[in-house]
């Protein structure tokens, strides 16, 4: 079985200064991770993922997550935030190849001007 | 290329109604899912498809079937609508590890 879990449900930065949104995941299997956007009325869109290459990934937008397996960690970092960046992240968890993602509940990212 | 289309966008339905949402894509995607976003809930999974003629249920399938006569569509029914199915439904379909969203059909429920 898998799961995910958003530590924190909110997130609220000062445009210009770090953003950091916190995943564990668990898996019985070695995972595929994912983190989807999703501005207001909008669609998803993948920022990024991990699948079993490097560690360390870049996403679209300045993103980059790194996977930690001895923490069972994805956390998404963005060195400096903008005013758009505003919106709901998903942190997601599946096994390799085309099975069904499942979904953290979101954190909502607010940038403050 | 249009990707994947979901109609309709928006919908509004009486307790009891059915109606059926159309997921449609042109990547020549063998998997197809369906899944629901409820505030604070993330997405959940309702039903996915394999391929052609292959339906499977998700986390939360009760109150909805699925068919996927063709390829390219996957619909997803209410035979008797409820408030509880009110939500935002998004259609996907993937290829290796990547899977590709619908804009999302926002049905309510009365």
């Amino acid at each position: 079985a898998q799961s995910v879990t958003q530590l924190d449900s909110h997130v609220s930065v000062s445009e210009g200064t770090p953003v950091l949104l916190r995943c564990n995941y668990s898996s019985s299997y070695s995972p595929s991770l994912f983190w989807y956007v999703q501005h207001p009325n909008k669609g998803l869109q993948l920022l990024l993922k991990y699948t079993s290459a490097a560690t360390l990934v870049k996403g679209i937008n300045g993103f980059e997550a790194e996977f930690k397996k001895s923490e069972t960690s994805f956390h998404l970092t963005k060195p400096s935030a903008h005013m758009s960046d505003a919106a709901e992240y998903f942190c997601v968890v599946s096994r390799t190849g085309n099975t069904p993602l499942v979904f953290g509940k979101g954190t909502r990212l607010s940038v403050i001007a | 290329n249009a990707g994947v289309t979901q109609t309709p966008k928006f919908r509004v339905l009486k307790t009891g109604q059915s109606m059926t949402l159309l997921c449609a894509q042109d990547m020549n995607h063998e998997y197809m899912y369906w899944y629901r976003q409820d505030p604070g809930m993330g997405l959940r999974l309702i039903h996915y498809s394999v391929g052609e003629g292959t339906t499977a249920k998700g986390e939360v399938p009760d109150g909805y079937n699925v068919s996927r006569l063709k390829k390219q569509n996957f619909l997803l029914g209410l035979e008797s609508a409820a408030p509880s199915q009110t939500s935002v439904y998004f259609c996907a379909s993937s290829i290796y590890n990547e899977q590709f969203f619908g804009p999302g059909t926002r049905l309510t429920v009365l």
